[in-house]
């Protein structure tokens, strides 16, 4: 699995657009990009996937350079109830037992 | 929207006792799994399912077994609970055959065992 590297923290404002950058230096030519959220105490939530240029849900954007050694991942008009630890992952199902390898994540806090 | 159900969301056990996890996935997927999540050790994988009837040994399968005998449901079995197994208990599932390994997660299950 390509290593990522996402900031561990991050604070906002209520009602300001929060980007999240995740780097992977090493992806691969198979491997899709997949963003997680996940509220303490509760699994985590698939948000967004991407292999490359520009994917948007009605939860988030996207971001992926054509060298797709980074992506970014974009949260229009962050609320309260954003705050979440967000994963980042790299990678593709490669057989019966692919597991997901989460990092530490980047914490967002939201506040007023 | 995939929907993936665990019978409980916290629950206290105590030592010895054989502790049983339900997940339950409502999309027909083919495969699913068991983690568990501790702080500082990520998502560690138990035990995988590709099918009905079909497991696979993960990580840390080690006092853990599994039982799949029907395609929605996935049931984790703690043979007889110790205190290291205290963590959050994840269950996620996954279409067979998909290029970019998407899992869906249940909520989780806290289990403390005392």
């Amino acid at each position: 699995l390509a290593k990522t590297t996402q900031p561990i923290s991050m604070d906002s404002y209520e009602g300001q657009e929060v980007n999240i950058t995740c780097s992977h230096n090493n992806i691969a030519t198979n491997d899709y990009i997949t963003w997680y959220q996940q509220f303490p105490s509760q699994g985590p939530r698939f948000i967004i996937q991407g292999y490359k240029t520009k994917v948007t849900n009605e939860v988030a954007s996207l971001f992926i350079p054509a060298d797709r050694k980074s992506s970014t991942l974009s949260l229009p008009r962050v609320s309260l109830s954003d705050t979440a630890v967000y994963y980042c992952l790299v990678g593709r199902n490669t057989g019966t037992a692919s597991k997901l390898t989460f990092g530490t994540g980047t914490r967002l806090q939201v506040t007023l | 929207d995939v929907k993936v159900t665990q019978s409980s969301r916290y629950l206290v056990k105590r030592t010895g006792e054989k502790v049983f996890l339900e997940c339950v996935q409502d999309m027909d997927h083919e495969n699913m799994f068991w983690y568990r999540q501790d702080p500082g050790l990520g998502l560690r994988l138990i035990y995988f399912s590709y099918d009905v009837k079909m497991k696979e040994k993960g990580d840390i399968p080690e006092g853990y077994s599994v039982s799949r005998e029907k395609k929605e449901r996935f049931s984790l079995i703690l043979e007889s609970a110790s205190t290291n197994q205290t963590s959050m208990y994840l269950c996620a599932s996954r279409q067979q055959g998909t290029i970019a390994n998407t899992q869906y997660f249940g909520p989780g299950t806290r289990l403390t065992v005392l």
